[in-house]
């Protein structure tokens, strides 16, 4: 199975700061990674796919970056809304499989 | 309104059955493969089950493999996870996804509904 590693667990930053988000695959995936959005008591949302695709709908400030087993999801500004815990997910091989989630708190 | 909506979950014991449902709306249901993601309390998510839209092909981790099984019905647009051989492990909310068509990423998901196994 292929293992997708975040770091780190938790970023503590303030609005308006930058976040930057990796997520490293135990093997290449190629441009086959996808990030996802979780709010507490809420499901996950698509962001971005096929690793710096933004999903509709999504703002701009989301971006994605990588390829084969590095990859990187920034935030340029940080907005309220986007404290929450952040995921990465293969779709290379099977099984799918999702990362340990990043935790974007507010400092 | 684009949707989808689990039902089924609760509390069982070890060892019983439980059988999940995910109802569709608001998009052509065969159009786009399915899955099952779940989510133990205060952990990460975990791939579960997928399914294509037609129902021909179906995929499994291999830690519910054996023991689950999904399924579909188009002419209700409902889909099934089928639930046996219940572990304390299986604990979590399980969420229904829509695939992005087949493209196996998930671009909607339910609410998700709560699954108990305890004694």
């Amino acid at each position: 199975d292929i293992v997708l590693t975040q770091s780190p667990d938790t970023l503590s930053l303030s609005p308006g700061e930058r976040a930057t988000l990796s997520c490293r695959a135990s093997q290449s995936v190629s441009s086959y990674l996808a990030w996802y959005q979780q709010k507490p008591g809420q499901a996950p949302r698509l962001l971005i796919y096929d690793a710096s695709k933004r999903a509709t709908g999504i703002p701009a400030r989301f971006s994605g970056s990588g390829s084969g087993t590095d990859f990187t999801l920034t935030i340029s500004s940080l907005e309220p809304e986007d404290f929450a815990v952040y995921y990465c997910q293969q779709r290379s091989n099977w099984p799918l499989t999702f990362g340990g989630g990043t935790k974007v708190e507010i400092k | 309104e684009v949707q989808l909506l689990e039902s089924g979950g609760g509390l069982v014991q070890p060892g019983g059955s439980l059988r999940l449902s995910c109802a569709a709306s608001g998009f052509t249901f065969s159009d786009n493969a399915m899955s099952w993601v779940r989510q133990a309390p205060g952990k990460g998510l975990e791939w579960v089950s997928g399914i294509s839209g037609s129902g021909g092909s179906t995929y499994y981790a291999d830690s519910v493999k054996g023991r689950f099984t999904i399924s579909r019905d188009n002419s209700k647009n409902t889909l099934y996870l089928q639930m046996n051989s219940l572990r304390a492990e299986d604990t979590a909310v399980y969420y229904c996804a829509k695939v992005v068509v087949v493209v196996w990423y998930f671009d909607l998901w339910g609410r998700g509904t709560l699954v108990t196994v305890s004694s």
